[in-house]
């Protein structure tokens, strides 16, 4: 049974430092790493991904992937209110076809306090 | 990526019957991709729809009570079939896009069973 896992949180960031969000998982095939985001109410939307070792920069993001330790995070630099939400982190087992769904973990409730 | 949307966006049922939810695609896709999201928690796969063939579907779910139509590239609905309150959930279609092995999500479909 493959497991991704959160820390639920939440997590509390004071506005304009740095937010860092963490997730394991137990299948060690894993290959694909996604983070989404999720304000309440709505849909996943994608926010990085990552597919092999070491650390991916997009703007404020870097998503960071470990995959000897089976750990994937992310950080968010210069956290602004509007970063609130919770967010999710997802892995895909390798099958070659591309026909697996995603395995979420139960995602991290990020709070940013003005 | 993709446009994708679902109807209806929620709906408020009786126990006992059943509701279809669709999805429609603005271009074609190979998979989609069926998921649920019970109050409070993460992502769970249902399934996988491929157009032309039967969809296959994640451990704990059955094609009884989750029957899956896929009868082009662009469109798929997913019935709940006689209908209980823990049924009551988010559903969200989604479908893959760049980078590999991506998935974006439809709007969701917010079902309440009473």
């Amino acid at each position: 049974q493959k497991e991704v896992e959160q820390n639920s949180g939440p997590l509390s960031v004071p506005e304009g430092a740095i937010a860092s969000l963490n997730c394991t998982y137990s299948d060690r095939v894993s290959q694909s790493f996604f983070w989404y985001r999720q304000y309440s109410g709505k849909s996943p939307e994608l926010i990085m991904s990552i597919y092999s070792n070491g650390d991916k920069e997009d703007g404020r993001f870097t998503a960071q992937l470990n995959k000897a330790s089976q750990y994937v995070s992310l950080l968010i630099r210069d956290s602004q209110p509007s970063d609130s939400a919770t967010y999710l982190c997802a892995v895909k087992e390798y099958s070659g076809g591309g026909a697996d769904g995603l395995t979420f973990g139960k995602g991290t409730h990020l709070i940013i306090q003005p | 990526s993709a446009v994708i949307s679902q109807k209806p966006s929620r709906d408020i049922c009786q126990r006992g019957t059943s509701l279809t939810i669709q999805c429609q695609v603005d271009s074609q896709v190979t998979m989609m991709f069926w998921y649920r999201q019970q109050p409070g928690q993460s992502l769970t796969l249902i399934a996988t729809a491929n157009q032309g063939s039967e969809a296959t579907y994640e451990s704990g779910f059955v094609i009884d009570k989750f029957p899956i139509s896929r009868p082009n590239l662009t469109f798929s609905t997913l019935t709940v079939s006689n209908m209980s309150p823990e049924d009551s959930s988010i559903y969200l279609c989604s479908v893959g896009g760049a980078p590999a092995n991506t998935q974006y999500f439809g709007p969701g479909t917010r079902l309440t069973v009473l």
